[in-house]
């Protein structure tokens, strides 16, 4: 089955425990991005990614990183997290051919809880 | 900056009634519009896609339409039932930088 897997689906951790949420894609996608869901405020984007070693800064990528070194693995790495980091968090991918037709498919979620 | 907004937050029908959600957007140089259906502790599903060339849309029961110059987009859609309660956002593309941005959604109740 086609289908973005996301890491943990829920955790709760505390200020300045390294933690990282890992994503993997099974559907050959150069494109990967990652979004935070807030209540009243949609979906932002974080970082997301082109191709293999492509990463670029979204709407809010402050404290987060990212890598991309295979193509069917983008973990977000939050070195130091602070509480106002609890989120929803989504990753998701597509091709990146005809991508005016291509739509984004999602990972289930991951809400992740700073103390 | 792509502001897209959704009013209204919330709404409540009863089952059989029509649906219209409302999305609006600053900037009317998008490179398409979509809409996502969200259901709770899953990812967002994707709906429908119009391309900024397109007028509308369908998929079955669902009709979305597009009017850049006023920035709007409308989804419709028909004959509501109870399996259609979720929460629908819409995002806009920014020509074809891959980025989107996202209303903050509709949260649909359709009461049996």
């Amino acid at each position: 089955e086609a289908q973005v897997t996301q890491n943990p689906r829920y955790l709760i951790t505390v200020t300045g425990k390294k933690l990282t949420v890992t994503c993997s894609q099974n559907m050959n996608h150069e494109y990967m991005s990652w979004y935070r869901q807030d209540p009243g405020l949609g979906l932002r984007q974080i970082y997301y990614s082109m191709n293999v070693e492509v990463t670029d800064k979204g709407d809010v990528p402050e404290g987060y990183k990212v890598s991309r070194k295979e193509k069917r693995n983008f973990p977000l790495i939050l070195e130091s997290p602070s509480p106002n980091q609890t989120s929803l968090y989504f990753c998701a991918s597509r091709h990146l051919k005809d991508s005016g037709a291509n739509v984004l498919t999602f990972g289930a979620g991951s809400r992740l809880t700073v103390l | 900056k792509q502001e897209v907004t959704q009013i209204p937050a919330a709404l409540s029908v009863p089952e059989g009634e029509n649906l219209v959600l409302n999305c609006s957007f600053t900037d009317s140089a998008i490179y398409n519009l979509q809409w996502f259906r969200q259901d709770p502790g899953k990812g967002l599903t994707s709906l429908l896609l119009i391309q900024s060339s397109q007028r509308e849309q369908t998929s079955g029961r669902l009709n979305a339409s597009l009017d850049k110059s006023s920035g709007r987009s409308t989804l419709y859609i028909a004959a509501s039932q109870p399996g259609d309660s979720a929460t629908y956002l819409c995002a806009a593309s920014h020509s074809n930088d891959y980025k989107l941005s996202f209303g903050a959604g509709t949260t649909v109740t359709v009461r049996a």
